[in-house]
Order: structure tokens, then C-alpha cells, then sequence
């Protein structure tokens, strides 16, 4: 059972646009959510994260929502550039009220940023 | 520099040929991981250590190993692997502090033949 989902597997966008990449969970316990972007041939490097008793974390050109009773997040990126192609990936725990660090990764979204 | 090591990066072997794959990392955390990444699958994890000595299954445990002996070192052993290990391997670390991110490794493709 997909607990964290990204039901896009891709997305492209044109270079200085708005880019939003969504996930939705399905368990209630999760707290803390992270995104990760990945390049190829490296690991996941981390991006932004948001607890639960936020619904809004930015950091520069990066902004992470939380929609709790939707059990939804999205991440945007304004203004998208190139080197923001890369595959995302959103991450989920119970670590900020329960200390239970284990993440559990949806399936990851392919962003294309078209110059 | 902060970092998780892991080596080799890429590995071609053979069926119920043993290998370890092994996991470094320099920023003194208590938490470490082995995640495997197969398409449309995400990255799922394998085992998990939450200090030296104490180890435990993750999502998909089956047909690997792990120990902690040190710190620092997080190894992981396929016993006997077959080519459903045919995979892409992250090891990660974290503090523990509750909700921190995790530091992953450049990754380790397998090739199971």
C-alpha cells in the first residue's frame, strides 16, 4: 500500500514559470514531510521539509504547502530555471511529534524545465 | 565535508555470489538506512539502524543483512543475491532529533546476473 503518492510521473514547464509538483498521504500519523531532488547518477539531496503545525514553509524560489485535512502537499518553484530539471521526490515521517525517523518515499516526479 | 560514502558504485555479479556493499558517513548520526530505488516503485527501505548494535527490518528486508558495529559504518550484505536485487542502493544517515533530513550516498547500481 503506496502510503506517500506522486501521481505524476512528469512534468515540463517552461523556463521562468511556476512549477508545482504535488504528493498526497494517506497516513494520518506522518508529521514531518521533505522533498528530495535527484539527479542522475547521485543521490536524493534534500530541499525543503514542513512540519505539521505549519501549512507554509519557503526557502528562496521554493515553497512547501500542507494541506493536513486533504492530506496533501505541494511544492512550488517560482521562477523555474533550468537546472531545476531533476526528479523529485516527497518524503513523509512521524519524527516531529513522535521521533520515529523512518521516511517513507512516494515514487517521484520528472520535472523538465524548457528553456 | 559532510558526507555518506558508499562503494562500490556500480557492480556486476552473479547469482548466490556474496557481496557488501558498504556505508560511511562522517557527521556522527545515530540513524542510518539502506533504501533501494526501482522504477515506479520510488525509493523503499531495506534496514535501518538506530544506533550501534541495533538494527531492523524496513519495508523490504528479504534476502539482505546488516550490521552496526561502529558509528560511522553501516554495510550491506547480500548473502546470496538473485537478479530480483537488480536494483539502485542509497544508504542515508540522519540525526536523531525527531524530524531532521536524511544525508544520502551517490547511490550503488547492481547488476545481479
Amino acid at each position: 500500500d503506496q502510503q506517500v503518492k506522486q501521481n505524476s510521473p512528469s512534468l515540463s514547464v517552461q523556463e521562468g514559470r511556476i512549477s508545482i509538483l504535488n504528493c498526497d498521504y494517506t497516513n494520518s500519523m506522518f508529521d514531518y514531510f521533505l522533498w528530495y531532488k535527484k539527479y542522475p547518477a547521485e543521490g536524493p539531496t534534500f530541499l525543503i521539509s514542513i512540519s505539521s503545525i505549519k501549512d507554509k514553509n519557503e526557502d528562496g524560489r521554493f515553497t512547501v504547502f500542507l494541506n493536513k485535512s486533504a492530506k496533501h502537499l505541494s511544492l512550488h518553484i517560482v521562477p523555474s530555471q533550468p537546472g531545476d530539471s531533476a526528479v523529485y521526490f516527497c518524503a513523509a515521517s512521524e519524527g516531529y511529534h513522535f521521533g520515529n525517523e523512518k521516511l517513507t518515499f512516494g515514487t517521484g516526479t520528472r520535472l523538465t524545465i524548457i528553456p | 565535508e559532510a558526507q555518506v560514502t558508499q562503494n562500490p558504485r556500480y557492480l556486476i555479479t552473479v547469482t548466490g555470489k556474496k557481496l557488501t556493499v558498504t556505508c560511511s558517513q562522517n557527521m556522527n548520526h545515530e540513524y542510518m538506512s539502506w533504501y533501494r530505488q526501482d522504477p515506479g516503485l520510488g525509493l523503499r527501505q531495506i534496514y535501518y539502524s538506530m544506533n550501534v548494535e541495533v538494527t531492523d527490518k524496513g519495508d523490504v528486508p528479504e534476502g539482505y543483512k546488516v550490521s552496526r558495529k561502529e558509528k560511522r559504518n553501516f554495510p550491506l550484505i547480500l548473502e546470496s543475491p538473485s537478479p530480483n536485487q537488480t536494483s539502485l542502493y542509497f544508504c542515508a544517515s540522519s540525526a536523531r532529533q525527531g524530524a531532521s533530513e536524511a544525508f544520502f550516498g551517490q547511490g550503488t547500481r547492481l547488476t545481479v546476473v
